[in-house]
């Protein structure tokens, strides 16, 4: 089983509100991803990161951040909630190469009400 | 850009029988092909992972097979059970990225 954390699983909030979805890994991968999937649909890849210091925006244009300061951590942040922000974020990383598989976390399920 | 489609979209079989799930992509050029299992709720598990210079991979019960000229994949389940039931998403690796199909919901009936 993979060692990829995230926290919180489940969050409801207010509209506005500053919110930070942690995303953890403990396997030193370099490439990490948050992906968003509403609920049926499929997974949408929203940022990417090849390693510290890196950040790219994905397939699916999204109003969060993120950062990664450091291999084994990389938050996603929206500065101010909205109900269209309500949606399902699953948090993955993978070794770089591109012929690994990429192990997922549980998900973080956000309401914004 | 790469679309993957999943067909059926939603599958339910009596315990015990063997069943197929489809899956179709349009960019043939890709490093690899992967199947998970989404339990409700739940993050992704990886099931098998074919890479493109391959033609299948088996695992337990599970058969997965690759025909990258004509955009195709299968996952082949041998005598399910209801702890089968989940959604299988097919997912094909490009440039360091996945892209996923809508998924499969498969049911399995007692």
């Amino acid at each position: 089983e993979a060692d990829i954390y995230q926290t919180p699983r489940y969050l409801v909030i207010g509209t506005g509100k500053k919110i930070t979805l942690e995303c953890s890994q403990t396997m030193g991968h370099d490439k990490m991803y948050w992906y968003q999937q509403d609920p049926g649909m499929e997974l949408h890849l929203i940022h990417y990161s090849y390693g510290v210091n890196s950040t790219e925006k994905g397939d699916l244009s999204s109003e969060s951040t993120v950062s990664r300061i450091r291999t084994e951590h990389f938050p996603l942040t929206l500065e101010s909630a909205r109900p269209s922000h309500t949606s399902q974020y699953l948090c993955a990383s993978g070794l770089a190469g591109g012929l690994e598989t990429q192990y997922f976390g549980p998900g973080t399920r956000l309401l914004v009400l | 850009k790469q679309e993957v489609t999943q067909i059926p979209a939603a599958l339910s079989v009596p315990e015990g029988e063997n069943l197929v799930l489809n899956c179709s992509f349009t960019d043939s050029a890709i490093y690899n092909l992967q199947w998970f299992r989404q339990d409700p709720g739940k993050g992704l598990t990886s099931l098998l992972l074919i890479q493109s210079s391959q033609r299948e991979q088996t695992s337990g019960r599970l058969n997965a097979s690759l025909d990258k000229s004509s955009g195709r994949s299968t996952l082949y389940i041998a005598a399910s059970q209801p702890g089968d039931s989940a959604t299988y998403l097919c997912a094909v690796s490009g440039n360091e990225k996945l892209t996923f199909g809508t998924g499969t919901r498969l049911t399995i009936i007692p």
